[in-house]
């Protein structure tokens, strides 16, 4: 079946720890987002991608980058976590920029920051 | 400023009927998007309105005024695992969506 895949579900660091989220997808869309969701708030966009073309939010915190070597693979690297930033991280794809089509969002991955 | 408002909580009796409310404000507008997230998983999509009027889907219905600025989700014969939160999210003109933070639903025997 095509789909998100998020790897791991449940990551655990230390605080100043380097981590580094995955995010794969078959569904052969263009468009991939990163998401950051605390709990019962909404969704934060962090970054999007339309094919190579990165978005960066202009609040995400440079502590946060992303890197999406090719249509299928997208990564998020938080270079030192912080306490804040314990979160669920939600990957989600989407066919097409100038569309209305509907975003198809992977498991996401659980965030503890120790 | 880009905004989306619906109700923190609702609970609602197992086999009843429940309307989850929802208001936006958003530079241009592409359509509406209800998603469901149950606790602890990923958001998934239960529809999309971009012109006025009512959508079914079984159980589930959503209707959209563009005039009004206003969505809402309406959810028949209600049982226990549609206990979860409802997202409400507008699509702007960028195609960008443009997030509530969800209602949670209770849903009591």
């Amino acid at each position: 079946d095509a789909m998100v895949i998020q790897n791991p579900r449940y990551q655990v660091t230390q605080f100043g720890k380097p981590v580094t989220l995955s995010c794969s997808q078959t569904l052969n869309h263009n468009v991939m987002y990163w998401y950051q969701q605390k709990s019962s708030q909404a969704p934060k966009l962090l970054f999007h991608y339309y094919d190579k073309d990165f978005n960066n939010e202009a609040d995400t915190p440079d502590n946060f980058q992303s890197r999406r070597p090719n249509t299928s693979f997208c990564f998020l690297d938080i270079r030192s976590p912080g306490l804040g930033d314990a979160a669920m991280y939600l990957c989600a794809t989407r066919k097409g920029s100038g569309s209305t089509d509907t975003q198809y969002f992977g498991p996401g991955t659980r965030l503890t920051v120790l | 400023g880009q905004n989306i408002d619906q109700p923190t909580e609702m609970t609602a009796t197992e086999g009843a009927i429940v309307q989850i409310n929802c208001t936006y404000q958003t530079s241009g507008f592409n359509g509406l998007f209800w998603y469901q997230q149950h606790a602890g998983e990923a958001p998934t999509f239960l529809s999309y309105n971009v012109l006025d009027g009512l959508e079914e889907k079984g159980r589930f219905s959503s209707f959209l005024s563009r005039s009004k600025g206003y969505s809402y989700l309406l959810l028949k014969e209600l049982q226990m695992k549609d206990s979860a939160s409802y997202l409400c999210a507008a699509m702007d003109s960028n195609y960008q969506l443009i997030w509530g933070a969800g209602t949670k639903l209770i849903i009591k025997p």
